[in-house]
């Protein structure tokens, strides 16, 4: 039981490329969910999943894009990246959108844009 | 908007002391939930302890407790018997019933002194 994993751990890419990160679960979660961590700040929403074949903008989409694969596996993609895009990006997965449920997260994937 | 406010950038605390580290939030909704995380320098993010808004009873967790101020909508972490593992990040987030992601403060950063 791997949990939540993600690939690549680190990236370095130039502006202007595209690139896409990869999330799986294995704890057969429907929701599923996309984060940035700049310096200084906390985690902001990119983009999330409520269910399979279903996905929804969070509080920073501008210049993703995401794909909601199967139920295990949602993706991130980063079409013209850009310097402001330079952060750590955190997946994470939780059982449904139940309140009470923990959202268990990846260990992310350090991305830099030159 | 719901946002939620750590005052405090870094706190410093002798090994064996109790710590307490603040969190604030903004908001309309009746019916939210909260959380503390922690994040050590392997980058993972690791739920400490939560707390359902509908109820008034603090939230425990071994070490770790929270007073849980609805009125004052204040919620801080209080760390008993500290030790060097809970060297890391902590951040405060917030999810109100109808939403999905989590709203997260900006982080304290906790030292523990040996």
């Amino acid at each position: 039981n791997a949990g939540v994993t993600q690939t690549p751990k680190f990236q370095v890419l130039k502006t202007g490329q595209s690139m896409t990160l990869q999330c799986a679960q294995d704890m057969n979660h429907n929701s599923m969910y996309w984060y940035r961590q700049d310096p200084g700040m906390g985690l902001r929403l990119i983009y999330y999943s409520a269910s399979e074949g279903t996905t929804d903008k969070g509080e920073v989409p501008n210049g993703y894009n995401v794909s909601r694969l199967n139920k295990r596996e949602f993706s991130l993609r980063l079409e013209s990246a850009a310097p402001s895009q330079t952060s750590v990006y955190f997946c994470a997965s939780r059982r449904d959108r139940g309140n009470n449920n923990e959202q268990f997260f990846g260990p992310g994937t350090r991305l830099t844009v030159l | 908007a719901q946002t939620v406010t750590q005052s405090q950038p870094e706190m410093s605390v002798q090994e064996a002391e109790t710590v307490t580290l603040s969190c604030t939030y903004d908001t309309s909704e009746s019916d939210y939930y909260l959380f503390w995380y922690k994040q050590p320098p392997s980058r993972q993010m690791i739920l400490v302890i939560r707390q359902e808004a509908y109820k008034q009873q603090n939230a425990t967790e071994n070490r770790f407790s929270v007073n849980f101020q609805k009125a004052a909508k204040s919620f801080s972490l209080k760390i008993s018997d500290s030790q060097l593992g809970d060297a890391a990040m902590y951040f405060c987030a917030y999810k109100w019933g109808g939403a999905d992601g989590l709203t997260f403060g900006k982080g304290t950063h906790l030292i523990i002194q040996p």
